[in-house]
């Protein structure tokens, strides 16, 4: 199948820093990338879904200037998590889809473990 | 989107069928039914989905009820790797993929 990379796998930064995450489709063109964070033992919740070339759509709760997402090309979308605090220690998660959106399946990346100190 | 309800969790034993359920009844027309999995510490895995008919891949199947308000994600043979939560999830017209909870799969030796 399909292949997405995330990177970093794992990282720790400090409060009050940024942190980038990025998300690659490795052999496919991805229209649309999503972005989840999950906690321990819950489920994954969407932060918000990103259309190469085009400003990201938030969930609701999600705050935009904090976490903010560019997909400038159709193989790479990013997450900036800025001035981070320790709530944001989360596992975060990219998705990449192409082609028809419903009849079509979903390929995740390995995820990213943050944890902020 | 429509919701689906799932079990929390599920047991099998090594080399059993296992039957997964998923509640879907306020499905419209034309939601696909799409089942993810996702193993400790990684990110989902696509398994299998459908409209109407039933559906078979290598990794399970797919049988989905006539009025289409429930299907049943079937593994043939349950491997210890099969171990993982099991998403059931209706995709219509956004974009958007929304988990639920999920069923936590334990299959023993």
């Amino acid at each position: 199948g399909a292949v997405v990379s995330q990177h970093p796998s794992w990282v720790i930064c400090k409060s009050g820093t940024s942190v980038k995450i990025e998300c690659r489709s490795l052999d496919f063109q991805a229209t649309t990338m999503f972005w989840y964070r999950q906690f321990p033992k819950q489920s994954l919740m969407l932060m918000a879904t990103s259309n190469e070339g085009s400003k990201a759509t938030y969930e609701q709760g999600v705050e935009k200037d904090k976490f903010l997402i560019n997909h400038a090309s159709l193989t790479l979308s990013t997450l900036t998590v800025t001035s981070a605090h320790p709530e944001d220690s989360s596992f975060y998660i990219c998705s990449a889809v192409s082609g028809p959106r419903k009849n079509t399946e979903a390929f995740f990346g390995q995820g990213t473990r943050l944890t902020v100190v | 989107d429509a919701k689906t309800t799932q079990p929390n969790s599920m047991e099998s034993n090594e080399e059993e069928p296992v039957h997964l359920p998923c509640n879907h009844s306020t499905i419209s027309g034309t939601d696909y039914i799409h089942w993810y999995r996702q193993l400790p510490s990684q990110g989902p895995e696509y398994v299998i989905h459908g409209l109407t008919s039933n559906v078979n891949n290598r990794m399970a199947s797919l049988a989905i009820a006539e009025d289409r308000k429930s299907s049943t994600l079937i593994l043939h043979r349950a491997t210890l790797r099969d171990a993982a939560v099991y998403y059931c999830i209706l995709r219509g017209n956004t974009d958007k993929l929304i988990f639920g909870t999920g069923t936590r799969l334990q299959v023993f030796p």
